[in-house]
């Protein structure tokens, strides 16, 4: 049984660039949440998402973040015209419901 | 405003000994709390739980206390091992599904 999947691990982008970020939940999962973790801080909370519905977007940034969960494939989260201060790691969760949420590997971002 | 704290940022501990690692909360609807630990470039691991109507969790060498009325957790390892070392986070939500609150982190050494 395939934990959480993220991917890219590693992502470099120039400013002005978009990231995509992809993120498969564990099997049976439903809910998924993202997360940034910047250097010497913990994780903050960004989106959470159950199949076709945001549910609390409410520690995105208000512009050139968007993150989408279709019926079928991964969840992304899409940044748009990249800044440095984006450079963070982020991880995705997911959960069957109540409970504990189960992280994937992250994926670290890297803007030049 | 940080709802969920980790108060010490390191600890060390010999081999063999019990390693503390504590947490303070602020928000007194959080009603389920989590410890995590996470080792350089991977994600956060789950590694045990408590709702707000016990008081002690055991899982093996790791046992989480919840004090409600100090609003305040603590995850005891014993014996601690080397393979401990990693950082741990404390984290806590208000209902089953909703996203979790992190602290920053305390980062453990348990020496041989």
């Amino acid at each position: 049984n395939a934990g959480v999947m993220q991917n890219p691990r590693h992502l470099v982008r120039r400013r002005g660039q978009e990231a995509r970020l992809r993120c498969s939940p564990m099997k049976g999962h439903s809910h998924v949440y993202w997360y940034r973790q910047l250097p010497e801080e913990g994780l903050k909370f960004m989106v959470y998402l159950q199949k076709e519905n945001i549910i609390d977007e409410s520690g995105m940034p208000k512009e050139r973040f968007s993150a989408e969960f279709p019926k079928e494939g991964p969840s992304i989260l899409r940044i748009q015209q990249v800044v440095r201060g984006d450079s963070a790691a982020y991880f995705c969760a997911s959960s069957p419901g109540q409970g504990a949420k189960f992280f994937g590997p992250g994926t670290r971002l890297t803007v030049l | 405003d940080q709802q969920v704290k980790q108060n010490s940022p390191s600890l060390s501990v010999q081999e063999g000994r019990i390693s503390i690692l504590n947490c303070d909360y602020t928000n007194s609807m959080f009603d389920y709390f989590l410890w995590y630990k996470k080792y350089p470039a991977e994600g956060p691991t789950f590694l045990i739980s408590i709702s707000s109507i016990k008081d002690k969790n055991e899982d093996g060498r790791f046992t989480v206390f919840l004090n409600k009325s100090a609003k305040h957790l603590s995850l005891h390892i014993v014996p601690s091992q080397p393979g401990d070392s990693a950082v741990y986070f404390c984290a806590a939500s208000e209902r089953g599904n909703t996203p979790l609150v992190f602290g920053k982190g305390t980062r453990l050494s348990v020496i041989a």
